[in-house]
């Protein structure tokens, strides 16, 4: 069975401008979470979809947003980028919601440099 | 709100050797607690996971970690080193009542030494 695929592996921007970010599931598997890794924050929770509806949402703000089609396939967008968006966001998918016993399998990541 | 400290950033160890990551959680409620690993350029990977069975857990690769409650800690430990453990390693603690949101720990990053 194929893993959680991630694309693109890499992206560089331009501050200001947008990005859009996509995960593939595990087939068969409905939640999807994105996390953001940067060496100063370590791993932080962006959010959470499960079954087409955001479920849990972390402390970032209002230009970070996501979605989750009916393939279960997500996005996640970053506008109006800033220096500080640099990171590898990860994205992780699981049968269920999280909280209930499902483990998450995690994506490679998308390498986010935003110049 | 929860947290979860990684007491070291860096551990050093020889092949064969034992291996120790610390882990120290705070919560007023019942955890749930994982070990991921990270290899470079992948992914986390779930290592174990503690949720109110026992309290020796044991994963894969050899891994095993044990959950204390009177002293809030959660280090995961491996008799003896492989080249192939040198990664990073994060504790991760999930409370039900904060809304089953993963909060991590800051990473250990393991050096194996041959």
């Amino acid at each position: 069975k194929a893993g959680v695929t991630q694309t693109p592996r890499y992206l560089i921007k331009t501050r200001g401008q947008q990005v859009t970010l996509s995960c593939s599931p595990i087939s068969g598997h409905r939640s999807v979470s994105w996390y953001q890794q940067t060496p100063g924050q370590g791993l932080q929770f962006l959010f959470e979809y499960f079954s087409e509806t955001q479920r849990n949402k972390g402390n970032f703000p209002g230009r970070f947003s996501g979605r989750q089609f009916s393939n279960s396939r997500s996005e996640m967008n970053v506008s109006t980028l800033e220096l500080g968006d640099s990171a590898l966001y990860l994205c992780a998918s699981s049968l269920g919601p999280t909280g209930a016993s499902y483990e998450q399998y995690f994506g490679p990541g998308t390498r986010l440099t935003v110049t | 709100a929860q947290s979860v400290t990684q007491l070291d950033s860096h551990v050093s160890v020889s092949e064969g050797t034992p291996v120790l990551l610390r882990c120290n959680y705070s919560s007023s409620y019942s955890p749930s607690l994982f070990w991921y690993v990270q290899h470079p350029n992948k992914g986390l990977q779930l290592l174990l996971k503690y949720t109110s069975a026992a309290t020796l857990v044991k994963g894969i690769n050899g891994f095993e970690a044990e959950f204390k409650k009177s002293e809030t800690s959660f280090h995961l430990t491996k008799p003896s080193a492989h080249m192939s453990d040198a990664a990073e390693y994060f504790c991760v603690v999930q409370i039900k009542a904060a809304g089953n949101k993963l909060t991590f720990g800051g990473g250990t990053r393991v050096l194996v030494k041959p």
